[in-house]
């Protein structure tokens, strides 16, 4: 079952912070973050192991709730390179490598 | 310096022909996926593979094949392509480590 995601789309002005939750039904063992650009690939943000951790990646980081399911990514004082569209994905207990992606949430940063 | 390489990048094809898109490799990675991308539906998961010659099943697998009889190549075939299955196709591919998967620049396939 496909992880839910919020909000789906976000408007920001270029210094503004936002935060993009992934919400799953199922006991996880990691999850994945991912921008898409328009008619671009998805490209690889972060991957949080269960253990709770947050990591970070520029100014953008990620907390990872085992207990509840769910993963926010948070994007502060956001640049205009920063706008696409954001997944999730999903890696369930005792699924292999088999990553579920949420529908997306579609970031826009204006100047 | 691509690692993972998709073609044809288009293709335009008619209701009821097979279509094979091909999904290439130099990273020597196990696992390799493919995915359809729709407005709406994100990411979905066709089929995958964990090696040569083994494959299995995603959540919208029917209408699709795979096979994968070398490391560096992965193929996905419409067996009688539909109109449905007119989306944007995306290869991957992860060594299960914490660089997440990498992707293909993706086939967009319009079936008429």
């Amino acid at each position: 079952q496909q992880p839910v995601q919020s909000p789906q789309a976000v408007i920001l002005r270029e210094g503004e912070d936002a935060v993009i939750n992934c919400s799953s039904s199922k006991a996880l063992y990691s999850v994945h973050w991912y921008r898409q650009k328009h008619g671009e690939a998805p490209v690889f943000l972060m991957i949080l192991l269960k253990g709770g951790e947050q990591k970070g990646h520029e100014k953008i980081s990620a907390s990872f709730n085992e207990k509840k399911q769910q993963s926010s990514l948070y994007l502060t004082a956001s640049q205009l390179s920063y706008s696409g569209t954001y997944f999730c994905g999903t890696v369930p207990n005792n699924a292999g490598n088999m990553l579920t992606f949420g529908g997306g949430t579609r970031l826009m940063v204006k100047p | 310096d691509a690692g993972i390489t998709q073609s044809p990048r288009h293709k335009v094809t008619e209701t009821g022909t097979p279509v094979t898109l091909r999904c290439h490799q130099t990273e020597n990675h196990r696992y390799m996926y493919w995915y359809r991308q729709d407005p709406g539906h994100g990411l979905r998961l066709i089929h995958y593979s964990y090696g040569v010659k083994d494959t299995d099943k995603g959540e919208v697998s029917d209408g699709y094949s795979v096979s994968r009889s070398k490391t560096e190549d992965f193929l996905l075939t419409l067996e009688s392509a539909t109109s449905s299955q007119t989306s944007v196709y995306f290869c991957a591919i992860s060594d299960l480590g914490t660089n997440g998967y990498t992707f293909g620049s993706g086939t967009r396939l319009t079936v008429v």
